[in-house]
């Protein structure tokens, strides 16, 4: 079955620390690989998906299938990064997501 | 364009009382998605719909029904809510074979409190 782990629920950090926020996941297939993000009052969406291997808001996720992870991470976060995250996979063909549990990411001034 | 849009904003309802949530999206989807997001447990697939007149369960379809009622719209009923049906649900839309790849777009959501 497809799993998708997102080991930490909190993160906090400094403006202009890194941030890695860390995915796990399980199938055995090709996986498609996804980072949604939920600021504040606003609707759930994409951040980047790993097929187009681009950065977002200086945000970037490295699918490794070796060790089965697709940690997103950004060198120096800054305080509108605060939000919550969330890894997602699908199955490759398949339209479903199976979604991490998410995690809270705040950025202090 | 106003995307995916899901009614009513909140609502309160009794044990036992049913109701429906309604979603439209006008970007010309074939796909449609029902979610619940509680705290602690992320978002968790309902029902969804790959295509008008077509609709399959997903991780935790009990106590709910949907409706593919056109390609716009895709409704999600609770015939006899319970306390644990207390939950954030948001409804998404997408379009696998477009120029977005598969990318889910979402609405603002529901935010539903059974007594």
């Amino acid at each position: 079955a497809q799993r998708v782990t997102q080991p930490e629920k909190l993160l906090s950090v400094f403006k202009g620390a890194p941030v890695e926020l860390k995915c796990n996941y399980s199938y055995s297939g090709s996986p498609e690989l996804f980072w949604y993000v939920q600021y504040s009052r606003q609707r759930l969406q994409l951040l980047l998906r790993h097929i187009s291997r681009e950065s977002i808001k200086g945000f970037t996720a490295d699918l490794n299938k070796g060790e089965t992870s697709f940690h997103l991470k950004k060198p120096f976060a800054q305080e509108e990064d605060s939000a919550m995250y969330y890894c997602a996979l699908s199955q490759g063909g398949s339209e479903k997501l199976v979604f991490g549990k998410g995690m809270k990411l705040t950025v202090n001034p | 364009n106003a995307g995916v849009t899901q009614t009513p904003k909140f609502q309160v309802l009794k044990t036992g009382q049913s109701m429906t949530l309604q979603c439209a999206q006008d970007m010309n989807h074939n796909s449609m998605y029902w979610y619940r997001q509680d705290p602690g447990m992320g978002l968790r697939l309902i029902y969804y719909s790959a295509s008008e007149g077509t609709t399959d369960k997903g991780e935790v379809p009990n106590g709910y029904n949907v409706s593919r009622l056109n390609k716009r719209e895709f409704s999600l009923r609770l015939e006899s809510a319970a306390p644990s049906q207390t939950s954030v649900y948001f409804c998404a839309s997408s379009d696998p074979g477009g120029s977005s790849y598969n990318e889910q777009f979402f609405g603002p959501g529901t935010r539903l409190t059974v007594l």
